[in-house]
């Protein structure tokens, strides 16, 4: 079946710009996470949702990310007015259910740079 | 606070030998722990996951991993590297006192399988 997609693959915007990045999970996955991956800081997670719940965000690195999942599926991250710190890959990621025993799969990324 | 360490930033191994990619965890609950591997450009992909039970886990590819509580130590292995295992591997835990599902990472240790 359809694995998750992430659109664009790759983005070039300029420094104070906004962006957004959409994932599509997993068909029937209930819960999806998003996390960014940079040299300097390894694989980061950002956000989390999980059905019809408050999501997670606890590892947004400031008020400038942003992200929404619209009817349980399909999600957007957004980040206002960019900064070159912005650069990195950023991955979506989903899973049948929420819960720690549970596999996320991973979809191929958005690579944004900040000019 | 939980953390994963990886203490190779690479590991080199002949074609035909042995694998073994080294990670270690501190948690303060009772750890989940996956392996995840990533091709360049692409992005992650489950191995395996320990969860509960048998300290050997098995998983893709030929991979397996074993689960010592004592020294808190989750090493994936592999009997007989292949070239086309050279890529990015990543060990990772989630803890089920914390964020549901939210993922850990280690830094991650780079594998090179020469012919």
């Amino acid at each position: 079946g359809a694995g998750v997609s992430q659109s664009p693959s790759n983005k070039v915007t300029e420094k104070g710009k906004d962006v957004e990045l959409r994932c599509d999970p997993i068909s029937g996955h209930t819960a999806l996470y998003w996390y960014r991956q940079s040299l300097g800081q390894g694989l980061e997670f950002l956000i989390y949702f999980q059905g019809n719940s408050a999501p997670d965000k606890s590892g947004l690195p400031s008020d400038r990310f942003s992200a929404e999942r619209t009817g349980g599926s399909v999600s957007t991250l957004t980040i206002q007015r960019t900064q070159q710190e912005d650069s990195a890959v950023y991955l979506c990621a989903s899973s049948l259910v929420s819960g720690g025993a549970n596999e996320q799969y991973f979809g191929p990324g958005t690579r944004l740079t900040v000019t | 606070a939980q953390s994963v360490a990886q203490p190779e930033d690479q590991v080199n191994v002949a074609e035909g030998n042995p694998l073994t990619v080294k990670c270690t965890y501190s948690v303060s609950g009772n750890p989940y722990l996956f392996w995840y591997v990533q091709y360049p450009n692409r992005g992650l992909q489950f191995l395996l996951k320990y969860i509960t039970g048998d300290n050997l886990v098995k998983g893709s590819y030929g991979f397996e991993a074993e689960f010592n509580k004592s020294q808190t130590s989750f090493h994936l292995k592999k009997p007989s590297a292949l070239v086309s295992d050279s890529a990015l591997y990543f060990c990772a835990v989630s803890v089920i006192t914390d964020s549901w599902g939210k993922l850990q990472f280690g830094a991650g240790t780079q594998v090179v399988v020469t012919p």
